[in-house]
């Protein structure tokens, strides 16, 4: 069966700096792995997806993440913070018929 | 083009009761799929509706259940509520419900179970 891991429940950087959120998968099969950033009171929207066609792949507002599978990886990462960025954000992996198993999150801090 | 919608958006009751929540998925998607996040943890899987039937199903009792109308909206039923079933009920949908498919989320429903 296919799960994610995210490592580091909170994460707090200062704004303009390096943002990097931890996800490892586990899967019998090759991965479909998601991004999806979660603010205060609402529902889940979708910053990037990784469906094999690249290993680079490029979302919304800034945000990018790499496969990597040797290491069973699919770190999210943004160059420059913004205090809007402030939010949970989860990782998660499909399954053959597209149910989500979604990691944990990781509530990230923008400090000014 | 409305995105998914839920309702109600929060709901309290009491151990025992019933619920009933309601998800209308994004225009000229058929399928649909159910969350439940619990306070400070990620949403897990209920369940998926495709084609009016129940297609695949996560950890949860028979407690939970579904179903599909015919214009692809759906309802997620929770019987002898627990306490433990206070969260925020997530619907989501997509097409198809492969799994490269973008799954888009409502809102969500807020349950509160006293």
């Amino acid at each position: 069966a296919q799960s994610v891991t995210q490592l580091g429940s909170h994460v707090s950087v200062s704004e303009g700096a390096l943002v990097l959120l931890r996800c490892n998968y586990s899967s019998s099969v090759p991965p479909y792995l998601f991004w999806y950033v979660q603010y205060p009171n609402q529902g889940l929207q979708l910053l990037l997806k990784y469906t094999s066609a690249a290993t680079l792949v490029k979302g919304i507002n800034g945000f990018e993440a790499e496969f990597k599978k040797s290491e069973t990886s699919f770190h999210l990462t943004k160059p420059s913070a913004h205090m809007s960025d402030a939010a949970e954000y989860f990782c998660a992996v499909t399954g053959p018929t597209g149910d989500m198993r979604f990691g944990a999150g990781t509530r990230l801090t923008v400090k000014p | 083009d409305a995105g998914v919608t839920q309702s109600p958006t929060h709901l309290i009751k009491t151990r025992g009761q019933q619920v009933t929540l309601r998800c209308s998925p994004k225009s000229g998607h058929d399928t649909v799929s159910w969350y439940q996040q619990a306070l400070g943890q990620g949403p897990q899987f209920i369940f998926q509706y495709y084609e009016e039937e129940e297609r695949q199903r996560g950890n949860f009792p028979d407690r939970f259940s579904g179903h599909q109308f015919p214009n692809y909206s759906s309802e997620l039923n929770v019987n002898a509520l627990l306490l433990g079933d206070s969260a925020l009920y997530l619907c989501a949908s997509s097409l198809v419900g492969g799994s490269t498919d973008t799954q888009y989320f409502g809102p969500g429903t807020r349950l509160t179970v006293l």
